[in-house]
């Protein structure tokens, strides 16, 4: 059972757009504590796809994006693409555990 | 470019012991905080541990508290993982990550290796 929950696999079809939830609570996201978001394409590392919950590392699509409000944050992918099929986790710290937590991760398919 | 490059991992058997070593370039490796994240066959990521830039603080996740032991040399640009006690439900990739300037447990994993796989079993 993950600190941070997301949907276990989401779909859309090439050019669609989609948002990935990640809900947290007062110890967390709630507690105003950054968001972050990886990639993890398939049989590789992760990749840093947002970071401090809005930004875009460099080389990262403008098609992706963050938002956070409250004790949940959003990825968003507009114009899916072919090669957006991956693992998306959302990732913020935790002051009842005092260390780093992660969500459960979200299996994105491309239609 | 940064480069991240873990090695160590094997097969080990249940009550075993382990180093990792995650051998850093292309960055100042005395600046940055530096952490283990590892990925269970088939699973998500968990935060295993982090250590400062200069290697006076370290954090570690409940699951590996007083079984492991994060370490760094900056002479050899070099983090490490000792794993003590190991139990089955510690199989898994095993990643080091660097951590921004100015972060501690509190940042996020800017730049990630490969993986080096430990498989703890008998």
């Amino acid at each position: 059972q993950s600190v941070l929950t997301q949907p276990p696999s989401m779909s859309g079809a090439p050019g669609q757009w989609v948002t990935i939830s990640c809900t947290g609570t007062s110890s967390n996201i709630g507690a105003d504590y950054d968001v972050h978001w990886y990639q993890q394409l398939p049989g590789t590392a992760p990749k840093l796809l947002i970071y401090a919950n809005t930004n875009r590392p460099s080389g990262v699509p403008v098609r992706f994006s963050g938002s956070k409000s409250g004790a949940s944050a959003s990825l968003a992918i507009t114009g899916l693409q072919a090669e957006d099929e991956a693992d998306y986790y959302c990732q913020s710290y935790d002051t009842s555990l005092s260390g780093s937590v992660f969500g459960g991760g979200t299996k994105l398919t491309v239609l | 470019e940064v480069q991240l490059l873990e090695s160590g991992g094997r097969l080990v058997q249940p009550g075993g012991s382990l180093r990792l070593s995650c051998t850093a370039s292309g960055f100042t490796f005395s600046a940055h905080a530096m952490s283990w994240v590892r990925q269970a066959p088939g699973k998500g990521l968990e935060w295993v541990s982090t250590i400062s830039d200069g290697g006076g603080r370290t954090s570690y996740a409940d699951s590996v508290k007083g079984r492991f032991t994060i370490s760094r040399d900056t002479s050899k640009n070099t983090l490490f993982l000792q794993m003590n006690s190991l139990r089955a439900e510690d199989t898994a990739i095993y990643y080091c990550a660097r951590v921004p300037i100015s972060f501690f447990v509190s940042g996020y994993f800017e730049y990630w290796g490969q993986g080096t796989l430990v498989t703890v079993a008998s």
